[in-house]
């Protein structure tokens, strides 16, 4: 049973471009959603991550939007570069458990 | 380099050897995490430590792997009699428990079993 579904699998945009990728989760006791980012070879590393008392979280390029009704969130990656091909997976959390990850979400930035 | 490191980054062995590998978590991180990813998928848990005690194990983690932390710093995880659908790369990450959510991982043990 998979708690976090993300979409899509693939992404392609162009460079200056809005890449947005998407998740739900169905398990309410969530409290802390990340977003990880991983290059071939690497492992992840921690993008920007956002708690369900606010709805937006932004840093830099990276924008989370979360919305607690529908169990959505999101990252927007504004302004799209080349170096943002990557892999990036969404994942949720609560108190006594390991993070739970998505399957992955594949951009690739074309310049 | 304060992150956390994985040895070795590269393993391959041939079906029925045992194979260890290592992780050193961030310094003062008293939790500290196994996963396993397979290709096109995201990391998989498979047990975490908080200092030396071994706190949940996933159902993934057969009796063909045992995982220690002997002095609550670095960690090892053994797989004995490897099959080859063990082949995936094995993540460690660390956090403090205060902030347990907030987990960093090192760059990976890729496992190849022939």
């Amino acid at each position: 049973q998979q708690q976090v579904k993300q979409s899509p699998q693939s992404l392609i945009v162009q460079k200056g471009g809005i890449s947005i990728i998407n998740c739900a989760y169905e398990n309410t006791a969530f409290d802390y959603f990340p977003w990880y980012q991983q290059f071939p070879g690497k492992g992840p590393a921690l993008l920007i991550a956002i708690r369900p008392d606010v709805s937006e979280k932004k840093e830099g390029r990276f924008t989370i939007s979360f919305n607690k009704s529908a169990k959505q969130f999101s990252l927007h990656i504004m302004d799209s570069q080349p170096g943002d091909s990557a892999t990036y997976f969404c994942a949720a959390h609560t108190a006594g458990t390991a993070l739970i990850f998505g399957k992955g979400t594949t951009l690739s930035v074309s310049s | 380099d304060t992150g956390v490191s994985q040895d070795p980054r590269h393993k391959i062995t041939k079906r029925g050897q045992n194979v260890t590998f290592r992780c050193d978590p961030i310094s003062e991180h008293n939790r500290l995490y196994w996963y396993r990813q397979t290709l096109g998928q995201g990391p998989e848990f498979l047990t975490y430590f908080q200092n030396e005690a071994q706190l949940e194990k996933s159902r993934l983690l057969s009796d063909r792997f045992s995982a220690e932390r002997p002095k609550g710093s670095f960690s090892t995880l053994e797989i004995q009699r490897t099959e080859q659908g063990d082949s995936a790369m094995y993540l460690c990450a660390s956090s403090v428990a205060a902030l347990q959510e907030t987990q960093y991982f090192g760059p990976g043990t890729r496992l190849l079993v022939l």
